[in-house]
């Protein structure tokens, strides 16, 4: 069965440490990983996926087949990066998406 | 562009009763998706509507149907309310199907009392 763990639902770092969410998830093929934020008061959106290997607000993310990861790292904490942080899989580009549970992440001034 | 909205923002209704929930796509944006999120909880997909058809269903029973209209416009009808029925209702619009990349409404809460 499809599914997203991310076993901390909360996450407290002090500004200007390093921070890493974790995500693990089941799927019996090659899916495509996200990772969305939710600010406070603002809406659900994209902010990163495997595929396109790239840097966001400075957050990466590898996927880990061997150990079915997707880990949301940023070397540097800001307090701007408070949110709520959901991994987010999708099996074919045809099937839904499928959502883990959130961590939220709290950065101390 | 006003992106993905949704109406209403909040609903208050009694058990049993019924609801419909609206939801506007991003302009250009011909699918679209319904997910309810419990408190504390991550998103739960419902359905996804393309070309007026619903094409995916997630784990909901048959109370949760659907529309979409030739606008790409999509309603999210709720039957025979009950109370683990109270979640936020997320709306979201894709370019496409094979596009992976969703654009999320505010949402609708909705209480059931």
């Amino acid at each position: 069965a499809q599914r997203v763990t991310q076993p901390e639902k909360l996450l407290s770092v002090f500004k200007g440490a390093p921070v890493e969410l974790k995500c693990n998830y089941s799927y019996s093929g090659s899916p495509e990983l996200f990772w969305y934020v939710q600010y406070s008061r603002q809406r659900l959106q994209l902010l990163l996926r495997h595929i396109s290997r790239e840097s966001i607000k400075g957050f990466t993310a590898d996927l880990n087949k061997g150990e079915t990861s997707f880990h949301l790292k940023k070397p540097f904490a800001q307090e701007e990066d408070s949110a709520m942080y959901y991994c987010a899989l999708k099996g074919t580009s045809y099937d839904k998406v499928i959502f883990g549970p959130g961590t939220s992440l709290s950065v101390i001034p | 562009d006003a992106g993905v909205t949704q109406s209403p923002t909040h609903l208050i209704k009694t058990r049993g009763q019924q609801v419909t929930l609206r939801c506007s796509p991003k302009s250009g944006h011909d699918t679209v998706s319904w997910y309810q999120q419990a408190l504390g909880q991550g998103p739960q997909f419902i359905f996804q509507y393309y070309e007026e058809e619903e094409r995916q269903r997630g784990n909901f029973p048959d109370r949760f149907s659907g529309h979409q209209f030739p606008n790409y416009s999509s309603e999210l009808n709720v039957n025979a309310l009950l109370l683990g029925d109270s979640a936020l209702y997320l709306c979201a619009s894709s370019p496409d199907r094979t596009r992976n990349i969703q654009y999320f409404g505010a949402g609708t809460r909705l209480s059931v009392l």
